[in-house]
């Protein structure tokens, strides 16, 4: 059964800082993508990773995956208060009929000013 | 625009009685997920079906039943054996049985 960790599940920073949410998981996946979710709200899509080192990059955002260490990092540049959501990560899962994605439960991020 | 809808957006029902969420997609995606979300959790998959005409249970199915009847429609029923049915449910598609999900607005559901 694939499980997915994610942590920390809450993170309060201060504008301007940086810092890293992690993502582990449990069995082989090649596949994961990062979500934003604002209170009440649906879930955005952020970024997908498909392969062992893949780095994408928006804004302030920038994901990795090392799908040997079964992890990836969604890091956080320079925060700003518009970054402030909750996070998550899901891990797809692999072999026939196992393409459904874990979700991670999610990382809260407040950016204080 | 091509998106997916799910209505209502809020809903409010009796304990013991049945009721039925939309979603509807016009992205011509193959795929369509019911997820659960609680609180402080993450999702959880509800349904999935990759196909009209057939679907399968996900982690949380007890309680839940769906229908595929056309690729661009597909309604969760919450029904009465769900013991505790009130959450934020939500319907994603994606255009094959693998690859990223689009999401819909989302459904509250209250039970009392």
């Amino acid at each position: 059964e694939l499980k997915v960790e994610q942590n920390p599940l809450f993170l309060s920073m201060q504008e301007g800082k940086n810092y890293t949410i992690y993502c582990n998981y449990s069995t082989t996946s090649d596949r994961l993508y990062w979500y934003r979710q604002d209170p009440g709200k649906s879930l955005e899509s952020l970024f997908v990773l498909l392969s062992n080192g893949a780095v994408k990059q928006e804004g302030r955002l920038m994901a990795s995956l090392d799908t040997k260490a079964r992890l990836s990092t969604l890091h956080i540049t320079a925060a700003v208060h518009d970054l402030s959501a909750t996070y998550f990560c899901a891990v797809e899962g692999s072999g026939a009929g196992s393409y459904q994605l874990t979700f991670g439960k999610g990382t809260k991020l407040s950016v204080i000013p | 625009d091509g998106g997916i809808t799910q209505s209502p957006k809020y809903l409010f029902r009796k304990e013991g009685q049945n009721v039925t969420l939309s979603c509807e997609q016009n992205l011509n995606h193959d795929a369509m997920y019911w997820y659960r979300q609680d609180p402080g959790q993450g999702l959880r998959l509800i349904y999935y079906s990759q196909i009209v005409n057939d679907f399968q249970k996900g982690d949380i199915a007890e309680g839940y039943s769906v229908s595929r009847e056309k690729k661009e429609s597909f309604p969760l029923t919450v029904t009465s054996a769900q013991k505790n049915p009130t959450a934020f449910y939500l319907c994603a598609s994606s255009p094959g049985p693998a690859g990223e999900q689009y999401f819909g607005p989302g459904t509250r559901l209250t039970v009392t």
